[in-house]
């Protein structure tokens, strides 16, 4: 099916280091999320974004929505051990009722100590 | 409930034989939906209710797979005659009317030897 293209595929950094992360698509989005996910666990929002060129914060992470809408970053500042997980990306197509979104394949990130 | 309950948290069942797979959304959330995750990759979207009736059931594989919410709150999908590719996780979310942020359950890890 239909997938976003998130890149890095993973991350390997130390702790206090800065994170970026994006994905792209073909297609136009009408919202960018951003989840994170531990093992053994479900995805946890993180940040939503509805416009395009919004910037949001959520404590020490920041996403935009790209002024084509065809894309997103996520950035992490001063990462710590407890963000290694895997990121992921999604977006929604369609606005009215379809509420079905469209993911990327995650990012892994791993914090050295 | 305080978050999105999934049970069971793990099945193993016999290539051929049926599952139910149960999810209880948060408390008021109207819209429901049902992903699978395979190793490595995103969610993928097999199914969206709002309320008791199947607004998008355009994901699901096959007629093997079937799904109700029949008072509008907990949500099963069942497989039938299931296969070894069926194994993943399967993840349920749900959200409020008006909203695309979906929150997610720790899914259930369904096992098909």
């Amino acid at each position: 099916g239909q997938q976003l293209n998130q890149s890095p595929q993973s991350m390997f950094i130390q702790e206090g280091e800065d994170v970026s992360m994006n994905c792209t698509s073909s297609s136009i989005f009408n919202t960018w999320l951003w989840y994170k996910q531990d093992p053994g666990e479900g995805p946890v929002l993180l940040i939503a974004l509805y416009k395009a060129g919004e910037l949001t914060s959520n404590g020490r992470l920041t996403a935009q929505f790209g002024i084509t809408r065809k894309d997103s970053f996520l950035n992490i500042s001063a990462s710590i051990p407890s963000d290694v997980g895997i990121y992921f990306c999604a977006g929604d197509l369609n606005a009215g009722n379809n509420r079905k979104l469209i993911w990327g394949l995650g990012t892994s990130l791993a914090v050295n100590p | 409930g305080a978050g999105v309950s999934q049970t069971p948290s793990n099945k193993v069942t016999e290539k051929g034989k049926y599952v139910e797979l149960r999810c209880d959304p948060i408390s008021g959330h109207t819209a429901l939906y049902w992903y699978r995750q395979s190793l490595g990759q995103g969610p993928e979207f097999l199914i969206y209710f709002q309320g008791t009736g199947a607004a998008d059931d355009s994901g699901l594989p096959n007629d093997r797979f079937f799904a109700v919410r029949p008072e509008g709150s907990v949500s099963t999908l069942k497989i039938q005659r299931t296969e070894r590719g069926d194994s993943a996780v399967y993840l349920c979310a749900s959200s409020l009317t008006s909203r695309i942020e979906a929150f997610f359950g720790q899914g259930t890890r369904l096992t098909v030897v």
